[in-house]
């Protein structure tokens, strides 16, 4: 049972523009969030986390939303840069369970 | 500090064969784990250890074994090498709690069973 969904296997966005990357979960138990990227050949690295006390979270030109009636979590990446093109997973620390991973690819 | 690191980089096994993927960490992190990645299902967790001499399952643990006598390594054993256990496997630790600490990841093994 996927626990941790991510239905869009790859995204397509011009430099300059907003990336959108989707999670849905299906525990409403879960309270902790997590956003790692994934380079080719290379470890996941972490990115942004969120708990379930916030709805939303920023660094820098990333920012996780969770909107825990729907068990949806985003995360923004506005501007889009060519060096954000990587493979995104979504996790939640509380089973550590991840999605499928969305595939990014920023064009310049 | 060179975090978490992971040999070999890269392994061919024969079915049957076994074999022990190496993991260590130098940040004294409790929290180890690891994870296999297969296309289309992410990174699925196998084994994981929340201080030296204590291990337990993940979610596919079958096939695989575990011990984890200090603080800084973490081998993981396939006892007889299936095809089924191709795959990218992830090492990775966290400081204190793992539910509410990023993990720190290792850059991979690559492993094939023929």
């Amino acid at each position: 049972d996927q626990q941790v969904k991510q239905n869009s296997p790859s995204l397509s966005v011009q430099e300059g523009r907003i990336s959108i990357l989707n999670c849905d979960y299906t525990n409403s138990m879960f309270d902790y969030f997590l956003w790692y990227k994934k380079y080719p050949a290379e470890g996941p690295t972490f990115l942004i986390s969120i708990s379930s006390i916030k709805d939303k979270n920023e660094d820098g030109r990333f920012t996780v939303f969770l909107n825990k009636s729907a068990k949806h979590l985003s995360l923004h990446i506005v501007p889009s840069q060519p060096g954000d093109s990587a493979v995104y997973f979504c996790a939640v620390n509380n089973d550590m369970r991840f999605g499928a991973g969305t595939r990014l690819t920023v064009k310049p | 500090n060179a975090g978490v690191t992971q040999t070999p980089k890269f392994q061919v096994l024969k079915t049957g064969q076994s074999m022990t993927l190496q993991c260590a960490q130098d940040m004294n992190h409790e929290y180890m784990s690891w994870y296999r990645q297969d296309p289309g299902m992410g990174l699925r967790l196998i084994h994981y250890s929340v201080g030296a001499g204590i291990t337990d399952q993940g979610e596919v643990p079958n096939g695989y074994n575990v011990s984890r006598s200090t603080t800084e390594d973490f081998p993981l054993r396939l006892l007889s090498a299936a095809p089924s256990q191709t795959s990218v496997y992830f090492c990775a630790s966290s400081y204190g709690e793992s539910s509410y600490n990023e993990q720190f990841f290792g850059p991979g093994t690559r492993l094939t069973v023929l």
